[in-house]
């Protein structure tokens, strides 16, 4: 089955620099993948997410790159903010698993002011 | 989008008693599933819950620990059965509407048992 590990576990950054998360996948039939932020006391909320066919995606500050070949996509945050400060999950899916998602460890992001 | 309601939002619980988590979505879904998130750590799924008709449980998990139920496309039950210490976690739906499509979560129930 499908195996998602992320790097690193945690990230301390200072406000306003950037934050790369990364993320490797096992199973080269996966192409959804998306990214999850988990603030303390919630549960995830999508951010952003990228489909196979597509190697780079932008959303404001946030962008996610794919590297099919080598099965690794990576999470970029510009212009870091405190309130950026989370838990970041990656995931992967394919539709021929129902679209189950397999999550990666997870990265707790720090934004000092 | 959806919105997702979990009740109850936290409880402790002794060992050997059994929780019946709640998740009612206010619209109707095609999928709903149940995670477990241990302290500090990523998410695992447990269970596809199936209306109509029996989860589809993910190795490692199976249905006289935690029976799912799922009368309709708004609702579905998680129950952790004869609890033991170790099923302390933070238990989470969501749903999507098809495969590969966002899926939401519920913000979680935290259980403790003691």
């Amino acid at each position: 089955g499908e195996n998602v590990e992320q790097h690193p576990s945690t990230l301390s950054v200072q406000e306003g620099d950037s934050a790369v998360i990364k993320c490797t996948y096992s199973d080269s039939a996966s192409n959804y993948f998306p990214w999850y932020k988990q603030e303390l006391g919630k549960g995830p909320q999508l951010i952003i997410d990228i489909r196979s066919n597509v190697g780079e995606k932008k959303d404001q500050r946030i962008a996610v790159t794919l590297n099919k070949t080598a099965k690794h996509f990576s999470l970029h945050i510009t212009e870091t903010q405190p309130e950026d400060s989370a838990v970041y999950f990656c995931a992967a899916s394919s539709y021929n698993q129902g679209g189950k998602l397999i999550f990666g460890q997870g990265t707790e992001l720090s934004v000092k002011p | 989008s959806a919105v997702i309601s979990q009740k109850p939002s936290r409880d402790i619980c002794q060992r050997g008693t059994s929780l019946t988590i709640q998740c009612q979505v206010d619209s109707q879904v095609t999928m709903m599933f149940w995670y477990r998130q241990q302290p500090g750590q990523s998410l695992t799924l447990i269970a596809t819950a199936n209306q109509g008709s029996e989860a589809t449980y993910e190795s490692g998990f199976v249905i006289d620990k935690f029976p799912i139920s799922r009368p309709n496309l708004t609702f579905s039950t998680l129950t952790v059965s004869n609890m033991s210490p170790e099923d302390s976690s933070i238990y989470l739906c969501s749903v999507d509407y098809g495969a590969n499509t966002e899926a939401f979560f519920g913000q979680g129930t935290r259980l403790t048992v003691v």
